[in-house]
């Protein structure tokens, strides 16, 4: 079974702070895809970013930064000089390699509120 | 491009009545999925369709639920009778098929259900 855990219920950082959001997975397949979706306060989910199992580069996307680690089963995400626009609910999800694989397991989001 | 279009964007109903939600996926895309969004469960797959069948209906609360997908550019989800605890918000998602399964899901704005 699949399965993503974000501890971080919630966080608070004041504008203009650095903030890491924890993300665990557990599968027991070889292949698998990693995502980070964010839902604004006016609740669309949006994609961030996928990752695939057998690339661990790490990825750099203006201010977001994710640090993919097959050897601890995580991958986490960092914004770099937060915003107040940043705030948000981010899920991080996992999903299975080949078809009939086609769900997409979430964690249970961090709530992350940028103070001004 | 349009991106996935769900209607009505909020719905507000009595129990007992039929509601029906609306999805219309991105064109060109093969797959798509029904999520269900409560605070208490997150957010669950309820059923997701590959070239308008139905893959996966196990995440389907009861028989009160349906959903069809007669064309490739339209779903319904039918909850009939209507449940207090039925109240939540519905997305939509739609992804292309790849040689290795679904891709990337792409989520509308959600349906956001209320049921007296």
């Amino acid at each position: 079974a699949q399965k993503v855990t974000q501890a971080q219920t919630e966080i608070s950082v004041v504008e203009k702070e650095d903030v890491t959001l924890d993300c665990v997975y557990e599968t027991r397949d070889t292949t698998y895809y990693l995502f980070w979706y964010k839902q604004p306060p006016s609740g669309e989910l949006v994609f961030l970013i996928r990752r695939n199992s057998f690339d661990e580069q790490n990825e750099i996307s203006g201010r977001y930064s994710w640090n993919f680690q097959k050897s601890t089963s995580s991958f986490n995400f960092t914004i770099t000089a937060s915003q107040v626009v940043d705030s948000a609910v981010y899920f991080c999800a996992l999903r299975g390699p080949n078809f009939g694989n086609e769900k997409l397991t979430f964690g249970t989001g961090t709530r992350l509120t940028i103070i001004p | 491009d349009a991106g996935v279009i769900q209607s009505p964007r909020h719905e507000v109903t009595e129990m007992g009545q039929e509601v029906t939600l609306r999805c219309k996926p991105i064109s060109g895309h093969d797959y798509l999925f029904w999520y269900r969004q409560t605070m208490m469960r997150g957010l669950e797959l309820l059923i997701y369709f590959n070239n308008n069948v139905p893959i996966d209906d196990s995440g389907m609360p009861e028989d009160r639920f349906s959903a069809k997908m007669p064309n490739a550019s339209f779903s319904t989800l039918k909850i009939q009778p209507s449940e207090p605890r039925d109240s939540a918000v519905y997305f939509c998602a739609s992804t292309p098929q790849v040689l290795v399964g679904a891709d990337t899901q792409y989520f509308g704005p959600g349906t956001r259900l209320t049921v007296l």
